[in-house]
C-alpha cells in the first residue's frame, strides 16, 4: 500500500510569491491535513480537509488556504510568501473524517524556503 | 486555549540508560497520541491511548495515561541508538476536532 506522497520535496520561492504544494492521500483515506514545522519546532496545524470540505484551520493569515479534490488529493497554497514561511510542510491522512480519534499517516513532507 | 506542555525539551542518554518523556495538559483529554519524529523524518503514529490509568507496552516503550486523563508518559527502557528523534505526544484540541501537537522532546542517545 502507497504511502502518502507530496510534491515537490524541495521549493525555494523569493518574497512576495506563491507556492503551491501538494499531497496525495492514502487510498481510501478522506480526510487530509496541513501542519507546518519551523526547523527545530513542533508541528503547528494549519488545515483538515475532509471529503472535499475544509472542516477547520488553525491560527494562520488567509493567505495560507488550500483545497481538497474529488480524489481526495489536496493542495496547500500560500500567497505572498514571507520569511518567516520557510518550513517543512507536512500532509497526513486518515481513514475517517470524525476528528481526533485516527491515527494520522504522515507524507515525507516539502520543504519551503522563501529568500 | 488548551495547553500542552511536554518536558524534558531536550534529552540525552548514554545508550542502555532509560528514558522517560512526559507529557502535560491544562485540560481533561479524551484520548491522547504519540508520534515519533526521526531526524530528517516525519512523525509517525505510536500508539493511542484512550482509558484513565491505561498503560500500553510495545517492546521497549512504555505508555501511560494519567488518572485525570490530564498527563501521559513515554518511557523507554534500554535506549538503542535506534531510538533517536523526537517523541511528540497529541491530544486532541478543545473541539475535539484535531490534534495538537505538543514541543516534543528530542532524544539523543550516545554509543
Amino acid at each position: 500500500e502507497a504511502g502518502v506522497t507530496q510534491s515537490p520535496t524541495h521549493l525555494i520561492k523569493t518574497r512576495g510569491q506563491q507556492a503551491t504544494l501538494r499531497c496525495s492521500p492514502i487510498s481510501g483515506h478522506t480526510s487530509v491535513y496541513w501542519y507546518q514545522q519551523a526547523l527545530g519546532l513542533g508541528l503547528q496545524f494549519l488545515l483538515w480537509y475532509d471529503e472535499g470540505e475544509e472542516r477547520n484551520r488553525g491560527n494562520f493569515p488567509p493567505r495560507f488556504s488550500g483545497r481538497q479534490f474529488p480524489n481526495y488529493s489536496s493542495e496547500l497554497n500560500v500567497n505572498a510568501l514571507e520569511l518567516e514561511d520557510s518550513a517543512l510542510y507536512l500532509c497526513a491522512s486518515s481513514l475517517l473524517g470524525t476528528g481526533a480519534y485516527n491515527e494520522q499517516f504522515f507524507g515525507p513532507g516539502t520543504r519551503l524556503t522563501v529568500l | 486555549g488548551q495547553q500542552v506542555m511536554q518536558i524534558p525539551q531536550y534529552q540525552h542518554v548514554q545508550e542502555g540508560e532509560d528514558f522517560t518523556t512526559y507529557c502535560n495538559s491544562s485540560t481533561t483529554l479524551s484520548n491522547i497520541q504519540w508520534y515519533k519524529q526521526r531526524p530528517g523524518g516525519h512523525p509517525v503514529f505510536l500508539i493511542q491511548l484512550v482509558k484513565s490509568g491505561e498503560v500500553k507496552k510495545q517492546k521497549r516503550l512504555t505508555f501511560q495515561f494519567g488518572e485525570a486523563k490530564k498527563n501521559s508518559s513515554l518511557h523507554i527502557t534500554a535506549t538503542q541508538t535506534t531510538d533517536v528523534g523526537t517523541y511528540f505526544c497529541a491530544p486532541p484540541d478543545n473541539y475535539g476536532q484535531n490534534f495538537v501537537f505538543g514541543p516534543g522532546t528530542r532524544l539523543s542517545v550516545l554509543p
